[in-house]
C-alpha cells in the first residue's frame, strides 16, 4: 500500500497568517492527490483534488500544489473559519485508498 | 443539493455483523456515473476507506478489510449498504458514507453524510 505521511501533525497560527501543510507519498502518485478539511464533530470536506484543483465553492486563499512524492496545501491568509483538521488522500492505482494521518491547524 | 444520511445500529455486539444504509436524496444513485463510498474514523483518529460501490453493482473495497465487507446498492437506487462481519472492538468507529467522483474519479469524495459512531461493545 501506498504510505501517505504529512508534516507538521499539529500546527498553531494566527488569523491572518500564510500556512503550509506538506503530505509525502511512499512512491510516485503523479497528482493524484486530495486535501480533506474536517471541523470537529463534522464529517470530512475536499478541498482540492487532483493536487491542485480547487472544488466548487472552496475559497481562493486555499491552494495546492506538487506531483510525485511530495505535495503541499497552503492557506494565504488564515481566517477563523479554517481551524480544523486537514488531510491528504491518494487515489493512485486503487484500491486501496490511503489518507494522510492529518495535521491539526489550531489558534495560536 | 445531495445530501446522504447513515443509518443503523448504534451498538453491536463482537462476531456480530454491522449492517449500515446511506439514504441518498436531492439526487439519484444512477445518474452521473458516480461511485458510492464508505469510510470511517475510530474515535480520536484518522481516516480509513472501507470500499465503493456504483449503481451497477461494481466495487471496490479495502483489502485489509476485504474478507468481511460487503457494499451493496438497493435496486430502489436511493440507498446504499454495508455490512461487515466479524466485527471486533477495532472496528468502533464513526462510520460515514459518501459519493465519489465518476470514473477514474471515484476515490474523490465529496459530499459526505454527517456519519454514525458505531461502537463495538458486549
Amino acid at each position: 500500500d501506498i504510505q501517505m505521511t504529512q508534516s507538521p501533525s499539529s500546527l498553531s497560527a494566527s488569523v491572518g497568517d500564510r500556512v503550509t501543510i506538506t503530505c509525502r507519498a511512499s512512491q510516485s502518485i503523479s497528482t493524484y492527490l486530495n486535501w480533506y478539511q474536517q471541523k470537529p464533530g463534522k464529517a470530512p470536506k475536499l478541498l482540492i483534488y487532483g493536487a491542485s484543483t480547487l472544488q466548487s465553492g472552496v475559497p481562493s486563499r486555499f491552494s495546492g500544489s506538487g506531483s510525485g512524492t511530495h505535495f503541499t496545501l497552503t492557506i494565504s491568509s488564515l481566517q477563523p473559519e479554517d481551524f480544523a483538521t486537514y488531510y491528504c488522500q491518494q487515489s493512485y492505482s486503487p484500491p486501496p485508498i490511503t489518507f494522510g494521518q492529518g495535521t491539526r491547524l489550531d489558534i495560536k | 443539493q445531495l445530501q446522504l444520511h447513515e443509518s443503523g445500529p448504534g451498538l453491536v455486539k463482537p462476531s456480530e455483523t454491522l449492517s449500515l444504509t446511506c439514504s441518498v436524496s436531492g439526487g439519484s444513485i444512477s445518474s452521473g456515473g458516480h461511485y458510492w463510498g464508505w469510510l470511517r474514523q475510530p474515535p480520536g483518529k484518522g481516516l480509513e476507506w472501507v470500499g465503493s460501490v456504483d449503481y451497477r453493482g461494481r466495487t471496490y473495497y479495502n483489502p485489509s478489510l476485504k474478507s468481511r465487507v460487503t457494499v451493496s446498492v438497493d435496486t430502489s437506487k436511493t440507498h446504499f449498504s454495508l455490512k461487515l462481519t466479524s466485527v471486533t472492538a477495532a472496528d468502533t468507529a464513526v462510520y460515514y458514507c459518501a459519493r465519489g467522483g465518476a470514473g477514474s474519479n471515484w476515490p474523490n469524495f465529496d459530499p459526505w453524510g454527517q456519519g454514525l459512531l458505531v461502537t463495538v461493545s458486549s
